[in-house]
């Protein structure tokens, strides 16, 4: 049982380009997030989706866009790239109820932009 | 917006001392989870807690939920090298059809063998 996968685990950008990352969870959980790790800020919500074909803003949503592919599949992009972008990223899955449930991460995917 | 205050923000410990760690929040929370981070993967749920007061423990970690709602503490007893990582701390606020947990900035912990 994979859980959460996120891809890619690495990625370099130049500033002003585009990229997508993946992330798919196997546990038919209906909710996903996407968050951002930074040194000293801790997890910093981007966006999530509380059911298939829905998506909302987090604390952190400027610069980024997100499909909410099938139930499986939430891919965040980043349309032109920017150095405040450098980051970790998580996605992440809820099992269990939107208001009692507990979140299930994936690995991670650190961004590079230079 | 809410906010979670963790402490500490790091410990060096040596092998074998139990370590605490809390949350406070000025905002009253219907779940509290705690989760470990180690380091290059992702957090990892230890202990989720669903009613004022509840003390749950998972092996050598024991995490309480606040009477008050507002705070919740993991204890670590007798470390072990293996417990060296972030630690974050996770509240829900009651009533939320959204579910979004807002996250502690972690405590980092150190264990000198």
């Amino acid at each position: 049982n994979a859980g959460v996968t996120q891809t890619p685990k690495f990625q370099v950008l130049k500033t002003g380009q585009s990229m997508t990352l993946q992330c798919a969870q196997d546990m038919n959980h209906n909710s996903m997030y996407w968050y951002r790790q930074d040194p000293g800020m801790g997890l910093r919500l981007i966006y999530y989706s509380a059911s298939e074909g829905t998506t909302d803003k987090g604390e952190v949503p400027n610069g980024y866009n997100v499909s909410r592919l099938n139930k499986r599949e939430f891919s965040l992009r980043l349309e032109s790239a920017a150095p405040s972008q450098t980051s970790v990223y998580f996605c992440a899955s809820l099992m269990g109820p939107t208001n009692t449930g507990e979140l299930f991460f994936g690995e991670g995917s650190r961004l590079t932009v230079l | 917006g809410q906010q979670l205050n963790q402490s500490p923000q790091s410990m060096f410990i040596q092998e074998g001392e139990d370590v605490s760690m809390n949350c406070t929040s000025s905002s009253i929370f219907n779940t509290w989870l705690w989760y470990k981070q180690d380091p290059g993967e992702g957090p990892v749920l230890l202990i989720a807690l669903y009613k004022a007061g509840e003390l749950t423990s998972n092996g050598r970690l024991t995490a309480q939920f606040g009477i008050t709602r507002k705070d919740s503490f993991l204890n670590i007893s007798a470390s072990i090298p293996s417990d060296v990582g972030i630690y974050f701390c996770a509240g829900r606020v009651g009533g939320g059809s959204q579910g979004n947990l807002i996250f502690g900035k972690g405590t980092k912990l150190s264990v000198k063998p």
